[in-house]
C-alpha cells in the first residue's frame, strides 16, 4: 500500500511568491490534516478535513495560507504571498475514519525555505 | 486548553542503556495518549497508544502506562539500539479536542555505541 504522498519535498522560494503543497491520502481515509513543524513551535495543526470538507481551521495563522481538498484523493496547501517566517517542513496526515482517533498516518513532508 | 510537557532532549544514551522520557498532560476529560518516533528524513509514526487510565501501550520494546493520577505517559525501554536514534513526541487527544492531537514538543534520542 502506498503511503501519504507528498510534493514537493523540497521547496526554496523568494519572499512574495506563491508556494503550493500537495498531498495525495491513501485510499479509503477519511481525515486529513495538514501540520506545519519548526523548532521554535513544534507541531501545529494547521487545519484538517474530513469526508473532503473542512472542519477546523483554526490554526492557519493568517490570510495568507489556504487549503482545499477538492476530491478524495488530493488537498493542497497555498501560500501566497509567502514570508521567511514561513519557512517550515509541512506534513500531511490521514486517518481511516473507523480508527480510533489520533492514529495517524503522516507523510514525508514538505521542507519549505523561504529567502 | 490541553496541553503536552516533554523533557527536553537530546537524550543520548549507549546502547543497551534504559531509556526514560517523561512526559506529562493536561487535558478535560479522559484523554487518549501516544507516541509517535519520527526517523531523520522522515514523518512521524505511531509507536504506542494508552486509551484510558491503567493501560499499557508497548511496541518495538517500548512501554508506556497511562496514569491518571500523575497525568503522566513516561516512555520507557528496557535496552536501547543505534536504531532507536529519532524523535519522540508524546500526543493527546481528548474528548474536548474532537478529532486533534496536541503534540509535545518532541525529545530527540541518541544512542552511541
Amino acid at each position: 500500500d502506498a503511503g501519504v504522498i507528498q510534493s514537493p519535498r523540497h521547496e526554496v522560494t523568494e519572499m512574495g511568491q506563491e508556494v503550493t503543497l500537495r498531498c495525495k491520502p491513501i485510499s479509503g481515509h477519511d481525515y486529513l490534516f495538514w501540520y506545519r513543524q519548526t523548532m521554535m513551535r513544534g507541531l501545529e495543526l494547521l487545519i484538517y478535513f474530513n469526508n473532503n470538507v473542512p472542519i477546523d481551521d483554526s490554526g492557519m495563522p493568517e490570510d495568507r495560507f489556504s487549503a482545499k481538498m477538492p476530491n478524495a484523493s488530493f488537498s493542497t496547501l497555498k501560500i501566497q504571498p509567502s514570508e521567511p517566517r514561513d519557512s517550515a517542513v509541512y506534513f500531511c496526515a490521514t486517518l481511516p475514519g473507523q480508527r480510533v482517533i489520533g492514529e495517524l498516518f503522516f507523510g514525508e513532508g514538505s521542507r519549505l525555505t523561504v529567502l | 486548553g490541553n496541553s503536552v510537557t516533554q523533557m527536553e532532549g537530546p537524550v543520548t544514551l549507549s546502547e543497551e542503556a534504559f531509556l526514560t522520557i517523561n512526559c506529562t498532560y493536561t487535558a478535560t476529560g479522559y484523554p487518549s495518549l501516544f507516541w509517535y518516533v519520527q526517523y531523520p528524513g522522515e514523518g512521524l509514526q505511531l509507536l504506542l497508544k494508552a486509551t484510558k487510565a491503567d493501560d499499557k501501550g508497548s511496541n518495538k520494546g517500548f512501554e508506556a502506562t497511562y496514569r491518571k493520577e500523575t497525568t503522566s505517559f513516561h516512555l520507557e525501554k528496557g535496552s536501547v539500539q543505534v536504531s532507536d536514534s529519532a524523535v519522540y513526541f508524546c500526543a493527546l487527544s481528548g474528548t474536548g479536542g474532537g478529532n486533534k492531537l496536541t503534540f509535545g514538543t518532541g525529545t530527540q534520542l541518541k544512542v552511541e555505541l
